[in-house]
């Protein structure tokens, strides 16, 4: 299995608090993504970190934010966690090259904001 | 842009019957195509990835996939379904624009029935 280890694995907090999840890899890889999923919509992309300090938006970014200070590490804030924000949250890797096209993903977060 | 269709989000098979899991996928440019499978309370595992080498993809437990281009599908099948197949099965696209970023269908979930 790839070395991916996702932080906590479950969290319950209240509306209005910040969150802060957090993703690290021992791959050595340059990709790093966090999705959230919920019935009937599949895995939908936050956002995503191409290097250290480099990151992007994606689908469904409004309300997070992330950092990547590190190779290895890369988290995802919930600046002021709403009801809507209650999901499931995985993180995800993947390589450079014909070879490592595909991503890896971690055993995800279970998020409840009450 | 990229997005994937999985067509059916429930599917039920008798144990030992073909299994036929449906992905529609869309891109402007060639895509690299993947299956993962997620079990209960896991994280999602790569099954197979088509990456424009042979269009018939073989993968893990069985489980086969067909690039087809004309119809711009990457059905995932099984000859002879097993109880241990229950699980949600995903179908995701991704294209190198700039970075990798990896596009989820909404999912479906096989039941087999005894």
């Amino acid at each position: 299995d790839a070395g991916i280890t996702q932080s906590p694995r479950h969290k319950v907090t209240e509306t209005g608090t910040p969150v802060t999840l957090r993703c690290h890899q021992t791959e050595n890889h340059r990709y790093m993504y966090w999705y959230r999923q919920d019935p009937g919509h599949g895995l939908r992309l936050i956002h995503y970190s191409y290097g250290v300090k480099d990151t992007d938006k994606g689908e469904v970014s409004d309300g997070y934010s992330v950092s990547r200070s590190k190779t290895e590490d890369f988290l995802l804030t919930l600046e002021s966690a709403t009801s809507s924000q209650t999901s499931v949250y995985f993180c995800a890797i993947s390589g450079q090259g014909q070879e490592n096209t595909e991503a890896f993903f971690g055993q995800g977060t279970r998020l409840t904001v009450v | 842009a990229q997005s994937v269709t999985q067509l059916g989000s429930h599917v039920s098979v008798s144990e030992g019957a073909l299994v036929l899991l449906r992905c529609n996928y869309s891109s402007s440019v060639p895509p690299y195509l993947f299956w993962y499978v997620q079990y209960p309370n896991q994280g999602l595992q790569l099954l197979l990835k088509y990456t424009s080498a042979a269009t018939l993809v073989k993968g893990i437990n069985g489980f086969e996939a067909e690039f087809k281009k004309s119809e711009t599908s990457f059905h995932l099948t099984k000859p002879s379904a097993h109880m241990s197949d229950a699980a949600e099965y995903f179908c995701a696209v991704s294209v190198f624009s700039g970075t990798y970023k990896y596009i989820f269908g909404t999912g479906t979930r096989l039941k087999v029935l005894a």
